[in-house]
């Protein structure tokens, strides 16, 4: 089955710097590839996902980039804000299945 | 996301015991999919359900099961509870199955003791 695999498990940086949280998958016939933000105690929540057929999607101060080739992803937040702490997963649906398969996540803690 | 909702919010059982928890997705919706989170871990898929239907399920024993209503609502049921079932247990929402955005519930929270 798939195997999506999550770096750095921890993540610190100063209040307006960028951060980069990177993901591997194995299955290459995997073809949709979200990302969600989990404060705590509170669920997940989707932030910005992107297809096979693209390579790169923005929104606002996040983006997300998709090599295929290479089977990695990685999201990106620029101008970090306190706001932005909390654990970060990234996932993938396999090919011929309809379940997500996550990574372990990113705990993100964007000092002041 | 805000529109799935979960009950209940939290529940204790005792070892070997059975739970069912329920989930209602977005107005429109047609999918529910299930999953387990074990505290410092990414979410488990357990089952999706479209149309009625079971579309997949995850690596998890026969004890877990699910089903799916006419209004697209779903319960997750677990028998013969062990400790290790001790988990959040969220419930995602799509518009069909297959590559479409999941949007979860706020999860029922599960002590097995």
């Amino acid at each position: 089955g798939e195997n999506v695999e999550q770096h750095p498990s921890t993540l610190s940086v100063q209040e307006g710097d960028s951060a980069v949280i990177k993901c591997t998958y194995s299955d290459s016939a995997s073809n949709y590839f979200p990302w969600y933000k989990q404060e705590l105690g509170k669920r997940p929540q989707l932030i910005i996902d992107i297809r096979s057929n693209v390579g790169e999607k923005k929104d606002q101060r996040i983006a997300v980039t998709l090599n295929k080739t290479a089977k990695h992803f990685s999201l990106h937040i620029t101008e970090t804000q306190p706001e932005d702490s909390a654990v970060y997963f990234c996932a993938a649906i396999p090919g011929g299945a309809d379940g997500l398969t996550f990574g372990k996540g990113t705990h993100l803690i964007i000092q002041p | 996301d805000a529109g799935v909702t979960q009950s209940p919010t939290h529940l204790i059982k005792t070892r070997g015991q059975h739970v069912t928890l329920r989930c209602s997705p977005i107005s429109g919706h047609k999918s529910v999919s299930w999953y387990q989170q074990v505290l410092g871990q990414g979410p488990q898929f357990i089952f999706q359900y479209y149309e009625k239907e079971e579309r997949g399920r995850g690596n998890f024993p026969d004890r877990f099961s699910a089903r799916q209503f006419p209004n697209y609502s779903s319960e997750l049921n677990v028998n013969a509870l062990l400790l290790g079932d001790s988990a959040l247990y969220l419930c995602a929402s799509s518009f069909a199955a297959g590559t479409y955005e999941q949007y979860f519930g706020p999860g029922t929270r599960l002590t097995v003791t």
